[in-house]
């Protein structure tokens, strides 16, 4: 693994199914993000974690959940999908300066 | 609210012009970021200018700050067909926040 990957590259979800977004780096970066992009909205923080054990919510976090039991892992877990949480989400770390992302994931809830 | 407004929104240009694009903050910052994305990709830093500097440069990317009028601009000189992506601007606001990016297409 090199810097940040995220899976799946795509899915397709029904409505009311739970789904989670993995996200897993390789740079010792504290510092993680979700963000959803969306056509006409650009880039909106999800949930962001400081470091390991500690989570914060963003701009738009209702519907999603964060956890950080390790600096490595930063899933985000949609407990009851709904048609507008489609969108593309992409996973980010930090050295403190600059943010590193991952190449996104193509959600598409039905 | 966005912490990074980036104009024009769109940008068309030929192949071996310069392209620039703006960027309007709202709050007093430590450093602004520039990003690029690639149609369907991740985001990509390109260059990072600190507050205490007016003007950084890097291979054909020229990046100004001016603090008092909240803002920054990005020059790409001598574009190529692979200088197509969207650009963004990001203010570290203990989190980065991202405007809604310019997209910028240089036509061969």
């Amino acid at each position: 693994i090199a810097g940040i990957t995220q899976a799946p590259t795509s899915q397709i979800l029904a409505a009311g199914r739970r789904m989670t977004l993995r996200c897993t780096q390789d740079m010792r970066h504290n510092a993680m993000y979700w963000y959803r992009q969306d056509l006409g909205l650009g880039l909106r923080l999800i949930h962001y974690s400081n470091t390991a054990g500690t989570t914060g919510k963003g701009e738009v976090p209702d519907g999603y959940s964060v956890s950080r039991a390790n600096t490595d892992d930063f899933p985000l877990t949609l407990a009851s999908a709904v048609p507008s949480q489609t969108s593309v989400y992409f996973c980010a770390s930090s050295d403190l300066l600059c943010l590193f992302f991952g190449s996104g994931t193509q959600l598409s809830v039905l | 609210s966005q912490q990074g407004e980036e104009d024009p929104q769109a940008l068309s240009i030929q192949e071996g012009e310069n392209a620039t694009m703006n960027c309007s903050y709202k709050t007093s910052i430590n450093n602004l970021q520039w990003y690029r994305q690639n149609s369907g990709r991740g985001l990509v830093h390109l260059i990072l200018i600190r507050s205490n500097e007016r003007e950084k440069h890097s291979g054909r990317l020229r990046v100004t700050l001016d603090t008092s009028k909240k803002s920054s601009s990005l020059l790409i000189t001598a574009s190529r067909a692979a200088d197509t992506a969207s650009y963004f601007c990001a203010t570290p606001t203990g989190k980065l926040i991202f405007g809604q990016g310019t997209t910028l297409q240089v036509k061969p």
